[in-house]
């Protein structure tokens, strides 16, 4: 089975503009979930999607969004880019919803300049 | 607030000695405990995990240990390999009122080093 894929691997964008992330997960799996790493801080949760429907959201502002497709492929969105914004953006699918053991892609590395 | 805590950011061991990774938290509603290995350019990637109704789960060299009464956890590597080198992420689960769901929560990180 093939993993969980993301495009693209890196990116450099400018301060105020906006990204598009995408994630592809393990075939059979219906549940996406996103994560931001940056250093000394581990995995920031952002929102997991289910069948289309996010069913949780971590403490993130509006700027950053998601949504899931009737394939289960999703992507996340970040407007209006800030410096703090850089980061690894993970992506890991799970069966389930709610289930504890995910299966993460290799990430997106953004940098904000 | 970090619910869980990862308060040495490395560590460094000799090759076929123990390595134990250290992990805390602070909330009593989690209920089950992950350990994932994560290798530079790639994501992190499941280990070993231990439910509350659980002391030990061991798995191959690697052994988790579950101290509910401290809110602790520990992972022992047993003989550690240089292969082993990695970053090492504790995470936590736990429903925390009904209805709402589970999401993992994840510890900043112990880099270990194993050194031949």
């Amino acid at each position: 089975k093939a993993g969980v894929t993301q495009t693209p691997r890196y990116l450099i964008k400018t301060r105020g503009q906006q990204v598009t992330l995408s994630c592809s997960p393990i075939s059979g799996h219906r549940s996406v979930s996103w994560y931001q790493q940056t250093p000394g801080q581990g995995l920031q949760f952002l929102f997991e999607y289910f069948s289309e429907t996010q069913r949780n959201k971590g403490n993130f502002p509006g700027r950053f969004s998601g949504r899931q497709f009737s394939n289960s492929r999703s992507e996340m969105n970040v407007s209006t880019l800030e410096l703090g914004d850089s980061a690894l953006y993970l992506c890991a699918s799970s069966v389930r919803a709610g289930t504890d053991t995910q299966y993460f892609g290799p990430g997106t590395r953004l940098t904000v300049l | 607030d970090q619910q869980v805590k990862q308060n040495s950011p490395s560590l460094s061991v000799q090759e076929g000695r123990i390595s134990i990774l250290n992990c805390d938290y602070t909330n009593s509603m989690f209920d089950y405990f992950l350990w994932y290995k994560k290798y530079p350019a790639e994501g992190p990637t499941f280990l070993i995990s231990i439910s509350s109704i659980k002391d030990k789960n061991e798995d191959g060299r690697f052994t988790v240990f579950l101290n509910k009464s401290a809110k602790h956890l520990s992972l022992h590597i047993v003989p550690s390999q240089p292969g082993d080198s990695a970053v090492y992420f504790c995470a936590a689960s736990g429903v925390f009122s009904s209805g709402s769901a589970r999401q993992l929560t994840f510890g900043s990180g112990t880099q270990l080093t194993v050194l031949p």
